[in-house]
């Protein structure tokens, strides 16, 4: 995959976690992010590296430096484990393309 | 509010084609690509192609080119997908994906999602 992601990630229930998307697109095109939970299709978390949809609680944000974008939860709840994929466009901008996914597990 | 509803379940032999069906409402049908993702069992999200609903034309993953093929039908606001020369690892759940980017600009994204079609290939 041309963007990579750590494939799995734990924290703390109401502590802050960090999951991160790295890929040389992304320091030329938007990030996006979405959360799937066991049986059930994704859903939109982040836009344009730091902008969260209507009905997406404040707690999840995100952030671009450079190649990297990061998707932070701070005060992680119990409902936020799921499977966290970053999604771009290619090196050439022709085509789509998701990391690998992150699995997140709150303890 | 937006709704993506896609065709039910399919079982397909190897070297068959398939067809999964996408229909919308809740918008304006030609302001929005639409996308395919796939998710095999156990894995993760593969982008497929794209279509522009406005004048149809698409754009393919270079992994399918010559065995997909996106087309649309305004009239019923539905998007269609094909996948020819089926092989077992094509089974997975496809998903349609709304992409809002000639709305949003650069920041676009694949906003909203349909519930996803198993697509299972066993001879």
């Amino acid at each position: 995959s041309e963007l990579t992601q750590d494939p799995a990630v734990s924290v703390a229930l109401g502590q802050t976690v960090r999951i991160t998307c790295q890929g040389h697109s992304l320091s030329s095109y938007y990030a996006s992010w979405c959360q799937q939970k066991p049986g059930q299709a994704p859903i939109l978390v982040i836009y344009g590296n730091t902008n969260r949809p209507s009905g997406i609680p404040d707690r999840f944000s995100g952030s671009r430096l450079g190649n990297t974008a990061s998707l932070t939860i701070t005060g992680a709840q119990a409902e936020d484990e799921a499977v966290y994929y970053c999604n771009s466009r290619d090196n050439n901008g022709d085509y789509w393309v998701f990391g690998g996914g992150t699995k997140l597990t709150v303890l | 509010q937006v709704q993506l509803v896609q065709s039910g379940a399919e079982v397909k032999k190897p070297g068959a084609s398939v067809k999964v069906s996408c229909k919308t409402s809740g918008y304006t049908f030609t302001n929005y690509y639409m996308h395919w993702v796939r998710q095999a069992p156990g894995q993760g999200l593969e982008w497929m192609g794209a279509i522009n609903p406005l004048g149809g034309s698409a754009s393919y993953a270079q992994k399918f080119q010559g065995r997909l093929t996106l087309t649309r039908d305004t009239s019923t606001t539905t998007v269609h997908m094909d996948l020819s020369s089926l092989r077992s690892d094509d089974t997975a759940v496809y998903y349609c994906a709304r992409d809002d980017t000639l709305v949003q600009g650069a920041t676009g994204s694949l906003d909203s999602w349909g519930q996803g079609t198993l697509v299972t290939v066993s001879s």
